[in-house]
């Protein structure tokens, strides 16, 4: 399996522009999870989806972001618009409900809002 | 939410000495605990986990121990060797297993 793929690997935007980061899960996870690393507040959790539904995104930091997943196999992260505090490596994790927990962690979007 | 402190922030130790991190959560109804290694410029990848049935596991050179009532875990790495620099992140997840924190990250400098 390719595991957990993320796109772009770099993006470096203006502030007041819009960004959009892609994910796509491994097969058969159902579970699927975007974070935010930063060094001032690590490895955040800003929403997660179970069976394509979102769960939990009581993490969003704003308004200005959105997340949609509208099949098991893609899913996007929008900020509209950005901001240099956004600047950020984010990750897109899947993992299986019925199984151990763990998560499978993209190789991540590093954002540059300038 | 779920509390997961970690400590220490940076280790350095010389290689083939052991290296110890230890995090302590909040929310006493967590039963599974696991360890992540983040190499520079990549995803955290799973390394080990244990759940609350035991106290500890064992995984060759690195093993996990569990103390529930005190509500702490720890990493051990034994025999380290450069390559096992990295950031090592431990996790605790609220109310099931989806919802997971993370601690802040401990930067293991292996020196060889």
């Amino acid at each position: 399996d390719a595991g957990v793929i993320q796109s772009p690997r770099h993006e470096v935007t203006e502030m007041g522009q819009e960004v959009t980061l892609r994910c796509k899960p491994i097969s058969g996870h159902n579970s699927l999870f975007w974070y935010r690393q930063t060094m001032m507040r690590g490895l955040e959790l800003l929403i997660y989806f179970n069976n394509n539904v979102p769960i939990d995104d009581s993490g969003m930091p704003e308004d200005r972001f959105s997340a949609k997943m509208p099949n098991a196999s893609f899913s996007t992260l929008k900020i509209q618009p950005s901001e240099p505090r956004d600047s950020a490596v984010y990750f897109c994790a899947s993992g299986k409900t019925s199984d151990t927990g763990e998560l499978f962690f993209g190789e991540g979007s590093r954002l540059t809002v300038l | 939410g779920e509390n997961v402190e970690q400590h220490p922030s940076t280790l350095s130790v010389q290689e083939g000495d052991s290296a110890v991190i230890k995090c302590t959560y909040s929310d006493s109804a967590s039963n599974y605990f696991p360890w992540y290694k983040q190499e520079l410029g990549k995803g955290p990848q799973l390394i080990i986990d244990i759940r609350s049935n035991v106290g500890e596991k064992k995984d060759q050179r690195i093993a996990v121990t569990l103390n529930k009532t005190a509500k702490h875990f720890s990493l051990h790495i034994t025999e380290t060797q450069p390559e096992d620099s990295a950031v090592y992140f431990c996790a605790a997840p609220l109310y099931n297993f989806n919802k997971f924190y993370f601690g802040s990250g401990t930067k293991l400098n292996v020196k060889p």
